[in-house]
């Protein structure tokens, strides 16, 4: 079963860009078994899709979020990455990574999660 | 995108069947047989319980089942248990090319 690990920043300024990873292991992130996804919850609120990332380098985005959400992968390092710019305080939350079976709206497997807050 | 609308909380005894209910639009739920259901404990990720509206990963109990009429898909635990208090939230795609999660119902155990 694929394992997935995010990781980054716990602390981010307003304003500033959040960028974190999240490390496929015990698979390839360019099997095409996954499409590649971003979800957030903030505390103590429900589960936000952030948007997905295919091998190829083909992308999502949730439509609320596309102008500021960058998706990429590293093939040569099994890795995907979310970069979040401008962010505020309403972008505090736990940020998964998780991967989308193709042709199925089914999440799995997730990582742990990683909060990341935004304050100064 | 609005969240597919749950009730925030539905409660049950041992033993008891439940039913956990998501409602979007003919633009998501409605039109695609593609609705899955996560089961999340607190501090903890989400876990897949039901995807394609009905069917069951390996390894999930039989006593969760999934359906769906019109714009409104199901989640039922039967033989309800201890073990099944969490948080349960839907997901369905919607068109084009993105997803929507629904607001998160609350499971107790009476």
């Amino acid at each position: 079963q694929v394992q997935l690990q995010e990781s980054g920043p716990g602390l981010v300024k307003p304003s500033e860009t959040l960028s974190l990873t999240c490390s496929v292991s015990d698979d390839s992130v360019s099997s095409g078994a996954y499409y590649w996804s971003w979800i957030r919850q903030p505390p103590g609120k429900g589960l936000e899709w952030i948007g997905d990332i295919y091998f190829t380098g083909n992308t999502k985005y949730n439509p609320s979020l596309k102008t500021r959400v960058t998706i990429s992968v590293d093939t040569s390092k099994d890795q995907f990455t979310l970069r979040l710019k401008s962010v505020t305080a309403a972008d505090t939350a736990v940020y998964y990574c998780a991967g989308l079976l193709p042709g199925a709206v089914a999440f799995d497997p997730w990582g742990r999660g990683i909060l990341v807050t935004v304050s100064s | 995108q609005s969240a597919l609308t749950q009730v925030a909380s539905v409660s049950g005894s041992p033993g008891q069947s439940i039913t956990i209910s998501c409602t979007g639009t003919s633009s998501d739920v409605g039109t695609y047989n593609l609705v899955s259901w996560y089961q999340q404990y607190p501090g903890k990720a989400p876990k897949l319980m039901i995807y394609e509206d009905s069917k069951r990963p390996s390894g999930i109990s039989y006593r969760f089942s999934g359906s769906k009429s019109g714009n409104t898909a199901s989640l039922t635990i039967s033989g309800l248990q201890a073990e099944d208090e969490a948080d349960y939230y839907c997901c369905s795609y919607v068109h084009p090319n993105s997803y929507v999660f629904g607001s998160g119902t609350k499971v107790t155990v009476l």
